[in-house]
């Protein structure tokens, strides 16, 4: 069955150590999101890629960093930049023509300790 | 600015009682709107979306939601809720994104609890 997939499911890090969330999906999706979860303040846009090779800053990129080598895969890195690290991550994927449906993955929980 | 305002943070119910979850959003064009719904530690899942036609939208699972531009609403009704309903609901508004895909817009989400 064609989805995406987000490991690890939970994650621990100590402060000051980057992180590497990992997102890969097989539905030949082009474009790609990261998000962050917080209670109470619903998503908020990372970053997002539409094509391999390139990405854009979403609305809270600091202390991020993504990359885009191929299709299937848009890993997400914490940087011991980033000051309040502990969160729920998700990722999407989507077509760029058409409808743009998302489809979502089943998240990471990153916990810094 | 794309936004959306989900102004209940919580919401409970009892078992086959009518449901509205409100929703409104501000976007500068017609929008896309959506709603979805996310049980503890999970993903997001699609239950309706609205592009464009008729106003009054049906989904999975028995909900729909009506689109009024007038008072800029996507409120979500299901007429009889289930236990296996509760879970976190989240309005969304789309903007297509230069180059193709959507940047959605969530709103802070209605947490559903539902009395047996």
């Amino acid at each position: 069955d064609g989805g995406i997939t987000q490991s690890p499911k939970y994650l621990f890090r100590k402060e000051g150590q980057n992180v590497t969330l990992s997102c890969e999906q097989n539905l030949n999706h082009d474009a790609m999101y990261w998000y962050r979860q917080d209670p109470g303040q619903g998503l908020r846009l990372i970053y997002y890629s539409q094509i391999v090779n390139d990405f854009q800053k979403g609305d809270i990129a600091e202390g991020y960093s993504v990359s885009r080598e191929k299709k299937e895969s848009f890993p997400l890195t914490v940087t011991s930049a980033q000051k309040n690290p502990t969160a729920f991550y998700l990722c999407a994927s989507s077509m760029v023509s058409g409808e743009n449906l998302y489809t979502f993955g089943s998240g990471t929980r990153l916990t810094v300790v | 600015a794309q936004s959306v305002t989900q102004p209940d943070i919580h919401i409970t119910v009892s078992e086959g009682a009518s449901l509205e979850l409100r929703c409104n959003y501000s976007y500068g064009a017609t929008p896309y709107l959506f709603w979805y719904v996310q049980s503890p530690g999970q993903g997001l899942q699609l239950l309706l979306k609205y592009f464009s036609g008729d106003t009054l939208v049906q989904g999975i699972k028995g909900f729909e939601a009506e689109f009024k531009r007038s008072q800029s609403s996507f409120n979500l009704r299901k007429p009889s809720v289930h236990w296996s309903d509760a879970a976190e609901y989240f309005c969304a508004v789309g903007g297509v994104l230069t180059g193709g895909g959507n940047k959605l817009t969530f709103g802070t989400g209605t947490q559903l609890k539902v009395e047996l």
